[in-house]
């Protein structure tokens, strides 16, 4: 099994519609991130979470919201999805321990109409 | 702030040629460089990283090595194969200073996109 999981895989809505993508991780790091991939802009990261009661803003956080229900769970939330926020999401996880290396998710590929 | 810069894609090479990706960044104090790897439909994955100047990165016959005198960290492979065929993205861990205490984030190239024919 994989070890960061994200649902949906693809999703399609509406402009003005409030959509949730969710993150799992079993690789028990405390370390969240949510990123965006947009062709020729590489990643750029939305929110971060160093510990359930630890979140912080990315460089492009307006627009989004996220929740850290558990260590293991990290949610990304579009409040009123925009056309602009078509894009490749990818969640991550990391080690506290001072290894940088981050573990990527598979990628939600969203569009908004 | 820190930034990194990937030579422009896409680059296409035909099997067995010679690959260089070139990466350099801008950053304070001492950071990490990572190159990590997308292949088609996949999320991205860590192909080899190196921790201080002159180290080598080196994972599945690629390389890189920590220039920090150029700021740089190229990734180059002696013979491609149609397999390699992705999106290479180099990056870097934000740190607090001459210590390496991290940040935990990483800040990431554009991409290059790499395709590889038979």
């Amino acid at each position: 099994d994989a070890d960061v999981t994200q649902t949906p895989r693809n999703r399609i809505t509406k402009t003005g519609k409030r959509i949730m993508l969710e993150c799992s991780q079993t690789k028990g790091h405390d370390r969240m991130y949510w990123y965006r991939q947009d062709p020729g802009l590489g990643l750029r990261l939305i929110y971060y979470s160093f510990d359930v009661k630890d979140i912080n803003k990315g460089e492009i956080s307006d627009g989004y919201s996220v929740s850290r229900q558990a260590q293991a769970k990290f949610s990304l939330s579009l409040e009123s999805a925009i056309p602009n926020q078509t894009a490749l999401y990818f969640c991550a996880t990391s080690d506290r321990t001072g290894d940088e290396t981050q573990y990527f998710g598979p990628g939600t590929r969203l569009l908004v109409l | 702030g820190n930034s990194v810069t990937q030579m422009e894609g896409p680059v296409t090479l035909s099997e067995e040629a010679f690959l260089t990706i070139n990466c350099t960044y801008t950053a304070t104090g001492y950071p990490s460089l990572f190159w990590y790897v997308q292949y088609p439909g996949e999320g991205l994955q860590l192909l080899l990283k190196a921790t201080k100047a002159d180290d080598k990165g080196s994972n599945k016959g690629f390389e890189a090595t920590y220039r920090k005198e150029t700021t740089s960290f190229h990734l180059e492979k002696g013979s491609v194969q149609v397999s390699d065929s992705a999106v290479y993205f180099c990056a870097l861990s934000d740190v607090l200073g001459a210590g390496g205490t991290s940040y935990g984030k990483l800040t990431f190239g554009q991409g290059t996109i790499l395709t590889v024919h038979p």
